[in-house]
């Protein structure tokens, strides 16, 4: 089945600092990826749809300056955090994959800004 | 919009036990669902798929069902284990061309040996 790596999987960044996430699909091409927060004891919110080659489409309510979608290649996403601040530390989880078989996730990145 | 409901949120069971969790879904147009476990601090790990077209899947002690008329699914756990304590979470694609997944809120399962 697809495989999508997540890394890191653990970042603590400073306060006005970027951070940079990556999402790698191993074994199949990915034109769309997915970008998900999760808040403790909560579920996954969908942030963004990347599309390769052309500009993310962005959730109402997230800020697309702030949360910067890359996708310039069939296997990489990035998601960077931009100038992050404590209310960013979250959960950010990728996902991707072949939809009549089911997306996979990534690990997941446990972001803090302290 | 999709909204996805998950009950109980919280579940606890003795070893041995079947149980069966309960997802919710509003628009009826689903593409597929899907049910995930997660650990604590993990990601997700797909359990089954239902594809629009189908009613049930199984896979091992673990069968899934789908009601699209009365937007409803439910997973079944035979013979729970210690093992299978984690939260689950139910996830329905969205119509139309981008499929993304609208999840429940999950019920964290305590399997209790």
């Amino acid at each position: 089945g697809a495989v999508v790596s997540q890394h890191p999987s653990r970042v603590i960044c400073k306060s006005g600092t970027s951070v940079k996430i990556e999402c790698r699909s191993l074994d199949f091409q990915a034109t769309t990826m997915f970008w998900y927060r999760q808040f403790p004891k909560q579920s996954l919110m969908l942030m963004a749809t990347s599309n390769e080659g052309s500009k993310a489409t962005y959730e109402q309510g997230v800020e697309k300056d702030k949360f910067l979608i890359n996708h310039a290649s069939l296997t990489l996403s990035t998601l960077t955090v931009t100038s992050a601040h404590p209310e960013d530390s979250s959960f950010y989880i990728c996902s991707g994959g072949e939809l009549d078989y089911g997306y996979t996730f990534g690990s997941g990145t446990r972001l803090t800004v302290v | 919009k999709q909204e996805v409901t998950q009950i109980p949120a919280a579940l606890s069971v003795p070893e041995g036990e079947n149980l069966v969790l309960n997802c919710s879904f509003t628009d009826s147009a689903i593409y597929n669902l899907q049910w995930f476990r997660q650990d604590p601090g993990k990601g997700l790990t797909s359990l089954l798929l239902i594809q629009s077209s189908q009613r049930e899947q199984t896979s091992g002690r673990l069968n899934a069902s789908l009601d699209k008329s009365s937007g409803r699914s439910t997973l079944y756990i035979a013979a729970s284990q210690p093992g299978d304590s984690a939260t689950y979470l139910c996830a329905a694609y969205r119509s139309g061309s981008a499929r993304q997944l609208t999840f429940g809120s999950g019920t964290q399962l305590t399997v209790l040996p």
